[in-house]
């Protein structure tokens, strides 16, 4: 199976940082990446997909990058509603699905 | 779109659980359907898919032979039978719409809890 591999696993970050959380995958996904937001009690909520792809009504400082084995998540300027835990997820190997263990964004 | 998880309850290991999805706001029987479960503190775990028609089923590791999926597109629900239970299936369960088929996932419910303990 695919592992992908999240970093860091926690994220202390202030209002107006920019921050970026990585995604390794353990063999070629190509751009089989997406990235999810989830907070606490509440479901993860589709952010990018396609590793670049913003969902329509995600607000633009959210942008993702890569192919292949590495992928990035960046917040451009973080705001009070960004703190919360995200998911990097691949689909290339259908039906194998597997996530990231996730990253903690915290408020420093 | 919309879909809301019923059927979580506390149940004691070696017991069996069905848990239901209600879909709404899209063509159900166009998607398929997945079942994805979180235990406390913990990451994501894909537990089961189904496609549009049922036709194809795909399970992971820790409930191939205890878990099994089902559709009703009559119905716009999807289900998932749980047997066997084991303290380790302990997780809020989430039903999730696939983009469209082997692809990301686009809209999660709310999830439903269950809990195995004796």
């Amino acid at each position: 199976d695919i592992q992908m591999t999240q970093s860091p696993s926690t994220l202390s970050a202030s209002v107006g940082d920019r921050v970026t959380i990585t995604c390794r995958a353990s063999q070629s996904i190509s751009t089989w990446l997406a990235w999810y937001q989830q907070k606490p009690g509440k479901a993860p909520k589709l952010l990018i997909y396609k590793a670049s792809n913003l969902e329509s009504g995600v607000p633009s400082r959210f942008s993702g990058s890569g192919s292949g084995t590495e992928f990035t998540l960046t917040i451009s300027s973080l705001q009070p509603d960004d703190f919360a835990t995200y998911f990097c997820h691949q689909y290339h190997a259908y039906p194998i699905y597997t996530f990231g263990q996730g990253t903690k964004l915290e408020i420093k | 779109v919309r879909l809301v998880e019923s059927g979580g309850v506390l149940v004691q290991p070696g017991g069996s659980l069905r848990l239901s999805c209600a879909a709404s706001g899209f063509t159900f029987d166009d998607y398929t359907m997945h079942w994805v479960r979180q235990a406390p503190g913990k990451g994501l775990e894909r537990v089961s898919t189904i496609s549009w028609d049922g036709a194809d089923t795909y399970y992971g590791d820790s409930v191939t032979g205890r878990f099994t999926i089902s559709r009703d597109n009559k119905k716009n629900s999807l289900y998932l039978q749980m047997n066997s239970l084991r303290i380790e299936d302990s997780a809020l369960y989430y039903c999730a719409k696939d983009f469209g088929s082997g692809n990301y996932f686009d809209y999660w419910g709310p999830g439903t809890l269950v809990t195995v303990s004796s």
